[in-house]
């Protein structure tokens, strides 16, 4: 069972804005940064978001982090088809000492 | 640019080993370590440990502890990943990704490899 906790799944329409929410604990989020993963089936996972809310050169704007104590959310404006994936947040535990991924987030675009 | 191959697919029989290997290019292999993620057919990710590249020094996950050996050869660029004493539950896709980590935590993989399906099957 993982210590942090997102939604399985999001769906939205092709154009509209989805958040995925990534929920832990004052051991995990609330005192490291958060990193965000983009993993279409069948590929390696790809890095979106790095310290909170930093985009990797390349990673268009239409995909931000945030987060505020706790939480961390990834936000993608202008879905498109190509976002049809599934999500990970991950973040290091200092209790596990270990860095942890959320269980992911299959995004659908109607 | 930073580029990490993997190895080849591997189908090992239940308590044997496996040694996947990780060969880096495109940067400075000591200015960043190496982590070990796997992915069992149709669940998550799930962080093995991570080796410096710089010195060596290891962060196993306790669940793999005693059971999983992360070496670096720095004349190759290459890092090895060895699990032992394999078990069914052991099958999935093994990652190899870039890490940099401080005595204090690991801050998430930027670049990764490719990934190697590792088989366990009698």
């Amino acid at each position: 069972q993982s210590v942090l906790t997102q939604p399985p799944s999001v769906s939205a329409a092709s154009g509209q804005k989805v958040t995925i929410s990534c929920s832990g604990s004052s051991s995990n989020i609330g005192s490291y940064y958060v990193s965000w993963y983009q993993q279409v089936p069948g590929t390696a996972p790809k890095l979106l978001i790095y310290e909170d809310n930093k985009r990797p050169s390349g990673i268009p704007d239409r995909f931000s982090g945030s987060k505020s104590g706790t939480s961390a959310t990834l936000g993608i404006t202008g879905l498109q088809t190509g976002d049809e994936a599934d999500y990970y947040c991950g973040t290091w535990d200092t209790s596990l000492s270990a860095y942890v991924f959320v269980s992911g987030t299959r995004v659908t675009v109607l | 640019q930073v580029q990490l191959v993997q190895s080849g697919g591997e189908v090992k029989k239940p308590g044997a080993s496996v040694k996947v290997s990780c060969k880096a290019s495109g940067y400075t292999l000591s200015s960043y370590g190496i982590s070990w993620v796997r992915q069992a057919p149709g669940q998550g990710l799930e962080w093995m440990g991570w080796i410096s590249s710089y010195n060596a020094a290891t962060k196993y996950a306790k669940k793999f502890q005693g059971r999983v050996t992360m070496t670096t050869d720095t004349s190759t660029d290459t890092a090895y990943m060895e699990l032992s004493s394999l078990r069914s539950d052991d099958t999935a896709v093994y990652y190899c990704a870039r890490e940099y980590c401080t005595s204090d935590s690991c801050y998430g993989a930027d670049y990764w490899g490719q990934g190697t399906l590792v088989t366990v099957s009698s």
